[in-house]
């Protein structure tokens, strides 16, 4: 069974700052997908990037980059240039066809950007 | 406590058929949330429940779905008639009172419609 372990339950920013947050993972497959999702108080959750483990270089989405490390099992979210709107859950997440093609969520970390 | 607890874990079923999908939040939570879950269009919010109260519903697609929860320990997604199409993973949903809370999710219904 896979896991997925985010130890950050809450992390604060300033506006403008860049912030890292923290996801490992467990598994025995070797090939997968790994997805950082943002739930802002409006529930619904938003796909904020994704990682492909066959590709050695780390995603990116304007603002947002992973450091993904295949050995270590770890998949951090780098949030450069904070802003207000940032402000949300954040879930990472594991999905793998040869794991019953279902998402396995992290507990999630609560990111707070002040002004 | 053992967390949000879905079932079933698979359904397949036949187009036409009506489908129950059942959720049991964590004790003393008090939003309850369903969401649908396809590669397409990832995580989708279909509607979820204050107090047992449907706040939000504008995520339901149609009005094939309804969802109910008669008390503050279970809920269901019903869709009748099944279709093809509603073939996903159903997360439900729990998190304490709050805004930013903390949202446990079950591990989800493949369902598949045949």
């Amino acid at each position: 069974a896979q896991t997925v372990t985010q130890s950050q339950p809450e992390m604060s920013v300033q506006e403008a700052e860049t912030v890292t947050l923290s996801c490992t993972y467990d598994t025995s497959e070797s090939n997968y997908y790994l997805f950082w999702y943002k739930q802002p108080p409006s529930r619904q959750m938003i796909l904020v990037i994704r990682q492909e483990a066959y590709k050695q270089q780390n995603a990116t989405e304007n603002r947002f980059s992973v450091n993904f490390q295949k050995a270590a099992k770890s998949f951090s979210l780098k949030i450069s240039d904070s802003q207000l709107g940032d402000t949300a859950m954040y879930f990472c997440a594991f999905f793998s066809n040869n794991a019953g093609n279902m998402l396995t969520f992290g507990g999630g970390t609560r990111l707070m950007v002040k002004p | 406590d053992a967390g949000v607890i879905q079932s079933p874990r698979h359904e397949v079923t036949e187009m036409g058929q009506e489908v129950t999908l059942r959720c049991k939040p964590i004790s003393g939570h008090d939003y309850l949330f369903w969401y649908r879950q396809t590669m397409m269009r990832g995580l989708e919010l279909l509607i979820y429940f204050n107090n047992n109260v449907p706040i939000d519903d504008s995520g339901m697609p149609e009005d094939r779905f309804s969802a109910k929860m008669p008390n503050a320990s279970f809920s269901t997604l019903k869709i009748q008639p099944s279709e093809p199409r509603d073939s996903a993973v159903y997360f439900c949903a729990s998190s304490p009172i709050g805004t930013l809370t903390e949202a446990f999710f079950g591990q989800g219904t493949r369902l598949t419609v045949v």
